[in-house]
């Protein structure tokens, strides 16, 4: 299995909604990605976890937060977002071996904000 | 990081090669030169990735310049499912893997 699968593929909220992405991957990576892409634009970095620990939070305001209940499962709660949030928000989950590290990307949740 | 700059746009017939350049000037000593491609709407998709010495895979492959501060991607082949934005990234451990704006490829019937 080589998928890192991403529910929902799409998903409309209001401003005042509480909705959660959710990320799987059974490949036993240790390090698990948040990136956020808008439109035209390459994916932007929110967040890594390293051996379910965050280790990286790249100034994301905090009606973003993720959380990993365990090795295989990253979740993205959202709160109280702005229309300016709305993208496509891509998880990854990444290998390292002696030939490099590699990241395998979803397929995203395209996210609209009304 | 190494800040990477590649064209914004380029065309390819189909089923001739398609060579995507990318400069990485400043590239230090250990680290690697990625590349990713992204089709319309879906997440970016590993391509090869190499250090000093040129690369193969089934997908493509990677030249890189003898002091590294240059590569090129070579799709042997292209077919239209070859149209998509590449990026190229300059990556070590240590180090976040960031985008650049990368190359949208046209591949034309």
């Amino acid at each position: 299995d080589t998928e890192v699968t991403q529910t929902p593929k799409h998903l409309v909220m209001g401003m005042t909604n509480k909705k959660s992405l959710k990320c799987e991957q059974h490949m036993g990576h240790r390090a698990m990605y948040w990136y956020k892409q808008k439109a035209k634009k390459p994916p932007e970095l929110m967040f890594v976890y390293s051996y379910e620990k965050l280790s990286i939070n790249e100034s994301v305001p905090s009606r973003f937060s993720p959380e990993c209940p365990n090795s295989s499962l990253l979740n993205l709660h959202l709160h109280a977002l702005q229309p300016e949030d709305s993208a496509l928000y891509l998880c990854a989950s990444s290998h390292e071996d002696r030939e490099g590290r590699k990241l395998f990307f979803g397929s995203g949740t395209q996210l609209s904000v009304l | 990081d190494a800040k990477t700059t590649q064209p914004t746009s380029m065309d390819c017939a189909e089923g001739r090669a398609a060579n995507l350049p990318c400069n990485h000037s400043t590239i230090s000593g250990n680290e690697y030169v990625y590349w990713y491609r992204q089709i319309h709407s879906q997440g970016p998709q590993y391509i090869i990735h190499g250090l000093k010495n040129n690369e193969t895979n089934e997908m493509a492959s990677l030249i890189i310049t003898e002091d590294r501060k240059s590569s090129t991607l070579i799709l042997p082949h292209a077919t239209l499912r070859d149209t998509a934005v590449y990026y190229c990234i300059a990556f070590n451990y240590g180090q976040n893997f960031v985008f650049g704006p990368g190359t949208r490829l046209s591949v034309l019937p």
